[in-house]
């Protein structure tokens, strides 16, 4: 069985403190990663997309990596406004399957 | 931008009621998905469309059904409302299976 596994589940962080978000997965046949931020009350938005181990993904303060057993979420000189829920998924076959997401409040 | 609309927002139902769950996109994406999220749980796959006409079972399947009649919608049914069916549910769709997956704002029911 697929299993997705996110930590910490809650960081708290003050704004320009860099750090790092960890999912580790098992998965038979690994097809892509996933990254989404998920803001309260609303559904999740999309990150990034990583399909192979070395492989890498930025946007703004974001940079996602991926290896073989795990891919790290890395937010550089965060801002209040990155504050959400991060979520991260794999894909096998059919579906995706979700880790339970890191909560991450930036304080200014 | 519409992108994917779900309707009602939120739904307040007596157990034992019938109720579906409405999801519209208008990307004309091959793909659509229900998932249910729970605090602790994550999202978990209910079920899911790769194209018009088809459907499969994901990992949450009991006492939920759905259809694909044509591209563009994907309603969810709860025959009979249990008070675990309580939960936010999302409707998501993909260009197709195993690219990123869009999601709408979520529809959250409570089953009392």
């Amino acid at each position: 069985e697929d299993q997705v596994t996110q930590s910490p589940e809650a960081l708290r962080l003050q704004e320009g403190e860099s750090s790092s978000l960890n999912c580790s997965y098992t998965v038979s046949g690994l097809r892509g990663l996933f990254w989404y931020r998920q803001d309260p009350g609303k559904g999740p938005e999309f990150l990034f997309t990583l399909y192979s181990a070395g492989e890498e993904k930025e946007k703004e303060r974001l940079k996602a990596t991926l290896t073989k057993k795990e891919s790290f979420l890395h937010i550089t000189a965060p801002k209040p406004e990155d504050s959400a829920t991060y979520l991260c998924a794999v894909l096998n076959d059919y579906k995706l399957s979700f880790g339970a997401g890191t909560t991450v409040t930036v304080r200014a | 931008i519409a992108g994917i609309t779900q309707a009602p927002t939120s739904q307040i139902l007596a157990a034992g009621r019938r109720m579906t769950l409405r999801c519209t996109q208008d990307m004309r994406h091959n793909a659509m998905y229900w998932y249910r999220q729970d605090l602790g749980l994550g999202l978990r796959l209910i079920h899911y469309s790769n194209t018009a006409g088809t459907t499969g079972k994901g990992e949450v399947p009991d006492g939920y059904s759905v259809s694909r009649a044509n591209t563009d919608d994907f309603p969810l049914t709860l025959a009979s409302a249990v008070p675990s069916q309580t939960s936010v549910y999302f409707c998501a769709s993909a260009v197709r299976q195993g690219l990123e997956a869009f999601f709408g704002q979520g529809t959250r029911l409570t089953v009392v």
